[in-house]
């Protein structure tokens, strides 16, 4: 089956730096997506990542690992607003997402 | 500004009721899709439409039930024949149903059914 694996919560300080990751084991890979998703609210799109290496947006960044099936996004200088789920999806060879149950971050002061 | 807005909020339902969830998009994107959210689960897909007048099962179909007769809306009914149905539903939309490049998905803020 398919299988999209990620730690179900962590907890971080603000202004350090948090690394959350996401191994996959689906039916092919056509892309992996990282989308942010407030509590009760909706899923907002963060990266999206289809060849191997690091893409970096601002404070946010994302690595692939294809051979690996293994993908982390990396939050530096966390803030308080940064609290919320990440979700983790994993495009499959029939282009469709296949999603993990998202890591909730907690951040302290 | 553009958006995708999904009605009611929340929502109670007895057992043996029909309930529809509104969705609305003015992102003028031709696919849109239903997703469930639960509790320690990933999001399940229930019905995607590529095109008006067209739309296919998910995972999870079964007690659901959809219709796209306008690109702006995809209204989804949650059947009596859902045994489970409390959930937080989430409606998005991308801007095609073809699945080159990242096909981003813009989400609504959900409708949360409780079943009585």
């Amino acid at each position: 089956g398919q299988n999209i694996d990620q730690p179900t919560e962590m907890t971080a300080t603000e202004g350090a730096i948090v690394q959350i990751n996401c191994t996959y084991q689906t039916s092919g890979f056509n892309g992996l997506f990282w989308y942010q998703q407030h509590a009760g609210e909706a899923p907002t799109f963060l990266s999206y990542n289809v060849l191997d290496g690091l893409e970096e947006k601002g404070r946010f960044s994302s690595f692939l690992s294809r051979s690996k099936g293994y993908s982390y996004l990396l939050l530096k200088e966390l803030q308080m607003k940064d609290s919320a789920s990440y979700l983790c999806a994993v495009r499959d060879s029939n282009y469709q997402l296949i999603w993990g149950a998202g890591t909730k971050l907690i951040i302290k002061p | 500004d553009g958006g995708i807005t999904q009605s009611p909020k929340y929502l109670f339902r007895k057992e043996g009721q029909n309930v529809t969830l509104s969705c609305e998009q003015n992102l003028n994107h031709d696919a849109m899709y239903w997703y469930r959210q639960d509790p320690g689960q990933g999001l399940r897909l229930i019905y995607y439409s590529q095109i008006v007048n067209d739309f296919q099962k998910g995972d999870i179909a079964e007690g659901y039930s959809v219709s796209r007769e306008k690109k702006e809306s995809f209204p989804l009914t949650v059947t009596s024949a859902q045994k489970n149905p409390t959930a937080f539903y989430l409606c998005a939309s991308s801007i095609g149903g073809d699945i080159s490049g990242a096909n981003v998905l813009t989400f609504g803020a959900g409708s949360r059914l409780t079943v009585l």
